[in-house]
C-alpha cells in the first residue's frame, strides 16, 4: 500500500479564477506520477504522466509539476471554466509494480 | 469513448444472488484491472491481470472472484455479497512494459447490495 494524499478534498472557485491543488506521495521507489480528470457519470481520463524530477506538463489551461525528491506534484488550472468542474485524481506508480496507487481526489466546482 | 466498455452500468442484487460484471477493452493493451470506489475513499485496486499473471489485493474477500479468459476480456464474479460491498466498480486497461502504464477506464458499474 502506497500512501498518496491529495489536498484540498474539495474546492469551489469562481469562473475565471486560477487554482491549484496538491498531491503528495512517498518518494522511495518512485516510478511515475499520473493525473486524471473524472467528470461525473463519466470515466476517469488521463491528463498527464510525469516521471522525472522537475518535469512540467501543460495541456491548454492546465499544467502540472513534479518534485520526486520531496514527493509532491501540483496541478494548476488557469482561468477556471465551468467545464473544468470534476474530480482530479493523482496516482503514483513505483518501480517493479504494474499497478498505480490513487489518492482520494480533489473535487473542483467552478461557479459561473 | 475510452475504448473500455463495462456492463452492466447499474446492478442491484440481494445478498444470496450470484452475478457477474463484464469488462472489454478494444485498445490492444496487455493488462486489465478491477478497482473499487467507495465514498470518500481512494480507488482501491482489487485485481490486476498483467501479461497473463494475476496479482490480487489480499484484503479483497473471496466473495469476489475475477476471471480473465483473454487479454481483451475481464469478469468479476460476485456471490453472497454484503451491503458494504455496495460501491462503484471500475475496470481499466493499460499497456505495461513499453508503455507509460496510463490507465484507460470504463464508465463503471454502480452496484447496490440489498
Amino acid at each position: 500500500i502506497l500512501n498518496v494524499e491529495q489536498s484540498p478534498q474539495s474546492l469551489h472557485v469562481q469562473e475565471g479564477d486560477s487554482t491549484n491543488f496538491t498531491c503528495s506521495f512517498p518518494s522511495s521507489n518512485f516510478y511515475a506520477l499520473h493525473w486524471y480528470r473524472w467528470e461525473t457519470a463519466k470515466s476517469p481520463e488521463a491528463l498527464f504522466v510525469m516521471t522525472l524530477n522537475g518535469d512540467e506538463k501543460k495541456k491548454g489551461r492546465i499544467s502540472a509539476t513534479l518534485n520526486t525528491k520531496e514527493g509532491y506534484s501540483y496541478l494548476y488550472i488557469k482561468g477556471s471554466q465551468p467545464e473544468d468542474s470534476a474530480t482530479y485524481l493523482c496516482a503514483s506508480g513505483r518501480t517493479g509494480a504494474n499497478n498505480l496507487f490513487f489518492g482520494t481526489g480533489t473535487r473542483l466546482t467552478v461557479i459561473p | 469513448e475510452t475504448g473500455v466498455t463495462q456492463t452492466p452500468r447499474h446492478l442491484v442484487m440481494g445478498m444470496t444472488n450470484k452475478k457477474s460484471l463484464k469488462c472489454e477493452q478494444h485498445l490492444g493493451h496487455n493488462a486489465m484491472y478491477w478497482y473499487k470506489q467507495s465514498a470518500k475513499k481512494p480507488l482501491e485496486l482489487m485485481f490486476v491481470y498483467s501479461l497473463e499473471e494475476r496479482v490480487e489485493n489480499n484484503s479483497v474477500p473471496s466473495r469476489f472472484s475475477p476471471e480473465c479468459p483473454n487479454s481483451s476480456h475481464l469478469f468479476l464474479h460476485l456471490h453472497t455479497l454484503q451491503p458494504e460491498d455496495s460501491a462503484l466498480y471500475l475496470c481499466a486497461s493499460s499497456q505495461v512494459r513499453g508503455g507509460k502504464n496510463i490507465q484507460y477506464f470504463g464508465a463503471g458499474t454502480r452496484l447496490s447490495v440489498l
